[in-house]
């Protein structure tokens, strides 16, 4: 059975430095979503890509957070710099299309978590 | 403003007695409303959707506009069930808020 890919699964950076994460989706899902979950938190979205458009990006910190999803398939969030308050388990989900059947389950990666020292 | 509360962080049963998890919602428009779930060393997964009305793993939840909630339940607990769980909330079909969860713990 298909899987969204995430990688690293762990990543230690010091405070100022920057980082990287992947997420490979699940084959032919167009809608592809970046979410930050803290300890203790549900997951919260930062980005959300339609193919290669961002959907919402309302929530993501643009002054230090970037996205991308070059040719609608896999895609990288990056952190420039990295603060401390930016430890959390990073999480990719994907989902097959945004309308009809069952197109509305997000299938979720195994995440990233991040620690800033 | 959106928003999912589920008031419980922890909530503990026996073996065999019944489970509700509790969840709230604000929204304005119509809800369209799921409950996820993580167990331990596995990825969050879909358990189910209010609009489809099934029991799934023997849980099933109903969603009451009237008290904007959407409460999981089941009449046995299982130590399998043991797991976190999120309520979320689907927002014009694209945008999902998620709860805070609340871990259920099912003692033998």
């Amino acid at each position: 059975e298909a899987e969204v890919a995430q990688s690293p699964r762990y990543k230690i950076t010091e405070k100022s430095q920057a980082v990287a994460f992947w997420c490979d989706p699940i084959s032919g899902h167009a809608t592809l979503y970046w979410y930050r979950q803290i300890l203790g938190q549900g997951p919260e979205l930062l980005v959300q890509f339609q193919d290669e458009s961002v959907v919402d990006d309302s929530q993501l910190p643009k002054d230090r957070f970037s996205a991308e999803r070059l040719k609608g398939v896999d895609s990288t969030l990056k952190i420039q710099p990295a603060e401390l308050g930016d430890s959390a388990m990073y999480l990719c989900a994907t989902r097959r299309s945004t309308s009809g059947g069952s197109s509305y389950e997000q299938y979720f990666g195994p995440g990233t978590r991040l620690t800033v020292t | 403003a959106q928003r999912v509360t589920q008031p419980e962080k922890l909530l503990s049963v026996f073996k065999g007695a019944p489970v509700e998890l509790k969840c709230n919602y604000s929204y304005s428009g119509s809800p369209e409303l799921f409950w996820y779930v993580q167990y331990s060393r596995q990825r969050l997964q879909l358990l189910l959707r209010h609009i489809s009305r099934e029991s799934i793993k023997g849980f099933t939840a109903d969603l009451n506009k009237g008290e904007t909630s959407f409460h999981l339940k089941k009449p046995f607990a299982q130590e399998e069930d043991s797991a976190m769980y999120y309520c979320a909330l689907s927002v014009g079909g694209f945008k999902t808020i998620f709860g805070a969860g609340t871990r259920l713990f099912v003692k033998a």
